[in-house]
């Protein structure tokens, strides 16, 4: 059964960092183009950043390029989600998601929220 | 950026009635070299992940109820529901794979009258 979790959300003061981490399991990671998707409170979704099998091609949303750095180990099976300078408006919950033809399989996601 | 516009933003439909929704891209999101629509469905419950409906605009994800289609070509998709059950109340959003940044629809609030 293919499974992702997510983990590392939490409070955060405006100006701080975090670091995301997704757990994969019941398919081959290694062989997956991966994203994080991220869904403010009672608002749609938007992506994020997504990077491919070996991890060595990544692209991001305009709006976190220069903030965020997606990464992954294959040998961890684990994808990784490095957020700096966080803003208000970084509040949302992230999930990570599986490649095929669209988007097959969420997370359940992690919820950041950026308060003083 | 391509930008998905979703109609209507919410509709209320009896059980057993269709339900259609309408996705609109700002440019073609054809691929004419494979002739595939870069085109996803999604729905979402409350207080769940989405879950894909719908790919390459009209190909039906493995376990999807039959009563879900998705139509269209070029820039015009339709998500139709030929029979709206109870279990099908949720948020439906069209999305983009042709181009980053990959865009979503606003979404459609799908209730029951």
């Amino acid at each position: 059964e293919v499974q992702l979790v997510e983990s590392g959300g939490g409070l955060v003061q405006p100006g701080g960092s975090l670091r995301l981490s997704c757990a994969a399991s019941g398919f081959t990671f290694s062989s997956y183009w991966m994203s994080w998707v991220r869904q403010a409170p009672g608002k749609g979704l938007e992506w994020v950043a997504n990077t491919n099998p070996y991890g060595n091609e990544k692209y991001y949303v305009d709006s976190v390029k220069g903030r965020v750095t997606i990464s992954r180990d294959n040998a961890k099976n684990s994808l990784y989600l490095q957020v700096h300078s966080l803003r208000a408006e970084d509040t949302a919950v992230y999930y990570c998601a599986r490649h095929t033809n669209a988007w097959d399989y969420w997370g359940q996601g992690t919820l950041v929220t950026v308060s003083s | 950026d391509i930008v998905m516009t979703q109609s209507p933003d919410s509709l209320a439909v009896s059980l057993g009635e269709r339900a259609t929704i309408n996705c609109k891209s700002s440019q073609s999101v054809l691929y004419n070299s494979n002739n595939k629509n870069y085109l996803a469905w999604y729905q979402q419950k409350p207080g769940q992940p989405p879950k894909l409906l719908i790919y390459w605009a009209s190909i039906r994800e493995s376990g999807v109820p039959d009563r879900f289609s998705g139509s269209g070509s070029g820039t015009d998709f339709t998500l139709t529901i030929s029979s709206l059950q109870a279990e099908d109340v949720a948020v439906y959003y069209c999305q983009q794979y042709f181009t980053t940044p990959w865009t979503f629809g606003q979404g459609t609030k799908v209730q029951i009258k």
